[in-house]
């Protein structure tokens, strides 16, 4: 089935630091690609997105580009905040009707 | 933007006794809803999946008399968590989708049974 494999965290930080969360996926046909973000507490919003390969999803500051040939979607950030502490998600759907499926999420700290 | 309200964001209750949690699709009619339930620091693990007027779909392992969905209107699941016993502590987040709605989530329930 599909599946979704993200880097073990925690992963700290200083503020203005660049960040990557590598996310790897297996899955029959072209899914979309999901990066979701979890503040402590609350639930999960969706950070940015990519429908096909080439694709680069951004929102906030933060990228990732499907990458069809090596099956990823690595999350990148040029310089975090402290504000960016959160657990981020990496998910997969293979069509427009099933369930999300996550990777086990990485936690981010940023210190100042 | 796609709204979902869920309610409780927190219960306790006792051992035994059952929890009724409610996702409300705000602006947007939600055909499907997906109720997942994450333990601490933890991902997100599909229990059920459920769509209007139709009975849920519940992944394997998942006791469908225990945890009871009910997605009777377009607006409105409810997942019901029957004789609860403190294994069932957890926070459940529930997602809904609509015709021209992507995948959105609820705030999250945390469950504690004392």
């Amino acid at each position: 089935g599909d599946s979704v494999t993200q880097m073990e965290g925690p992963v700290t930080l200083s503020e203005e630091a660049f960040l990557t969360i590598n996310c790897t996926y297996t899955a029959t046909g072209y899914p979309s690609l999901f990066w979701y973000v979890q503040y402590p507490g609350e639930g999960l919003q969706l950070l940015l997105k990519a429908t096909k390969a080439d694709d680069k999803g951004s929102n906030k500051g933060f990228e990732a580009t499907y990458r069809k040939e090596t099956t990823s979607f690595h999350l990148e950030k040029g310089s975090v905040q402290v504000s960016d502490s959160a657990v981020y998600f990496c998910a997969l759907t293979s069509s427009g009707n099933t369930p999300l499926v996550f990777g086990k999420g990485t936690r981010l700290s940023v210190i100042a | 933007g796609a709204v979902v309200s869920q309610h409780p964001s927190r219960v306790i209750c006792k051992s035994g006794t059952s929890v009724k949690i409610e996702c409300r699709s705000l602006d947007f009619q939600a055909t499907t809803m997906f109720w997942y339930r994450q333990f601490p620091k933890q991902s997100l693990m599909l229990m059920a999946t459920s769509n209007e007027g139709s009975k849920a779909t519940y992944e394997q392992g998942v006791e469908k008399d225990k945890f009871l969905i009910n997605h009777a209107s377009l607006t409105l699941s409810t997942l019901t968590v029957t004789s609860a016993h403190p294994e069932d502590s957890s926070f459940y987040i529930c997602s809904a989708q609509g015709d021209r709605s992507g995948y959105t989530f609820g705030s999250g329930t945390r469950l504690t049974v004392v």
